[in-house]
């Protein structure tokens, strides 16, 4: 079965400090991953994906095929990075586009 | 340019009732996806519309459906309401072929009583 999980519910760290949002997923395939964000009444919002190996406001995630995980860094947390994350899969049956959610991890940053 | 709009923002419904949801996708962006997201369950995929066909869809009961305009806007229905379809349900949208980013809209809170 295709899932996603996010292990935290909530990650507190105070700023300046590394964070890391865990996340690991079963697919049988090639699998295709994002993290998404959503800060405080706004949208949700893509953040990155794996395909473009991209650091987006100095976050970064490697897909690990061996440990089936897709974990979210951070080497200094800033207070703007509070939000809820939602790490996602995307299964492309007949071509189609949907995306598998993790139930989300909420981010507090503390001065 | 405007983002992926959806009406109405706020709904409040009885059990038994139904209500049909709007969304209306970037100018350009002929996939719109449905999501449900609850406390309970989060986000969990409804279906997806392309070219006003249905593509996929998701593990839902049948009083769950959908459709597709030729100018790309899409709708959702829910008939019957039950006390757990209280959700926030979200709309989202990208242009068609490769891979494109799905932009999402604000959702609608729909509270069933």
């Amino acid at each position: 079965a295709q899932r996603v999980t996010q292990p935290e519910k909530l990650l507190s760290v105070f700023k300046g400090a590394p964070v890391e949002l865990k996340c690991n997923y079963s697919y049988s395939g090639s699998p295709e991953l994002f993290w998404y964000v959503q800060y405080s009444r706004q949208r949700l919002q893509l953040l990155l994906r794996h395909i473009s190996r991209e650091s987006i406001k100095g976050f970064t995630a490697d897909l690990n095929k061996g440990e089936t995980s897709f974990h979210l860094k951070k080497p200094f947390a800033q207070e703007e990075d509070s939000a809820m994350y939602y790490c996602a899969l995307r299964s492309d049956v007949d071509s189609s586009y949907k995306l598998i959610f993790g139930s989300g991890t909420r981010l507090l940053v503390r001065p | 340019k405007a983002g992926v709009t959806q009406t109405p923002r706020y709904l409040i419904k009885t059990r038994g009732q139904q209500v049909t949801l709007s969304c209306s996708p970037i100018s350009g962006h002929r996939s719109v996806s449905w999501y449900q997201q609850t406390p309970g369950q989060g986000l969990q995929f409804l279906f997806e519309y392309f070219s006003e066909t249905q593509r996929n869809k998701g593990n839902f009961p049948g009083r769950f459906s959908g459709r597709q305009f030729s100018n790309s806007r899409s709708e959702m229905n829910v008939s019957t309401l039950e006390l757990g379809d209280s959700a926030l349900y979200l709309c989202a949208t990208r242009k068609a072929g490769g891979y494109n980013e799905q932009f999402f809209g604000p959702g609608t809170r729909l509270t069933v009583l």
